[in-house]
């Protein structure tokens, strides 16, 4: 039982550089969430898909791009890296159907912006 | 702006002791609230979720939401070092249509440390 997967689970980039930080889900789940975790401030959501085919912003998206590439995978990308998106980001699945649904978290990507 | 307030701690307490993590909000529309544990360098874990008022217990834990008041609370009783982590708390907000896609909005974080 795989769940959520994120890779790659660790990375190392240059300020400028772009990067694509990979998640699925294999729980057949509509909704998908991206969120960065930094020191002292909780989770952020920075963009979701509520189903395939939609995605839309979250807090914190600037910086961000998104593509829900079918059911399974959603993938948020950095197009020219900065210190500032230095953080640990999380994917997170929800089926969609019902408010009384909690979100499942992959195991997170930790990323350095050098 | 909506908000989920929690105090960052650390909360320390006890082996034995019973340990409570308090939680509040500002969207009076919130309609469902979640409890995740994160320990250090691992992803959160759902333990608990509340979505009518009073008390909902499982096992060691027992979560309590008044809407009125706009508190969400978490009871650890008899804690264990095991219990040592970062508690979450989520609500489910809405828009301003009423539809929220399931997206949450997290508090900072109580970081609790259950010693011997």
């Amino acid at each position: 039982n795989a769940g959520v997967t994120q890779t790659p689970k660790f990375q190392v980039l240059k300020t400028g550089q772009s990067m694509t930080l990979q998640c699925a889900q294999d729980m057949n789940h509509n909704s998908m969430y991206w969120y960065r975790q930094d020191p002292g401030m909780g989770l952020r959501l920075i963009y979701y898909s509520a189903s395939e085919g939609t995605t839309d912003k979250g807090e914190v998206p600037n910086g961000y791009n998104v593509s829900r590439l079918n059911k399974r995978e959603f993938s948020l990308r950095l197009e020219s890296a900065a210190p500032s998106q230095t953080s640990v980001y999380f994917c997170a699945s929800r089926p969609g159907h019902g408010h009384n649904q909690p979100q499942h978290f992959g195991d997170g990507t930790r990323l350095s912006i050098l | 702006q909506k908000e989920v307030e929690q105090n960052s701690g650390p909360l320390s307490v006890p082996e034995g002791a019973i340990a409570s993590l308090n939680c509040t909000y500002s969207d009076r529309g919130s309609q469902s609230f979640f409890w995740y544990r994160q320990y250090s360098g691992k992803s959160p874990e759902l333990i608990m979720s509340i979505y009518s008022n009073g008390d909902k217990e499982d096992g060691r834990f027992t979560a309590q939401l008044n809407k009125a008041s706009q508190y969400v609370s978490l009871l650890i009783r008899d804690s264990q070092p095991s219990d040592s982590a970062t508690y979450l708390c989520a609500v489910k907000t809405s828009n301003a249509g009423g539809t929220s896609y399931g997206k949450l909005t997290f508090g900072q974080g109580t970081i609790l440390t259950v010693h011997p």
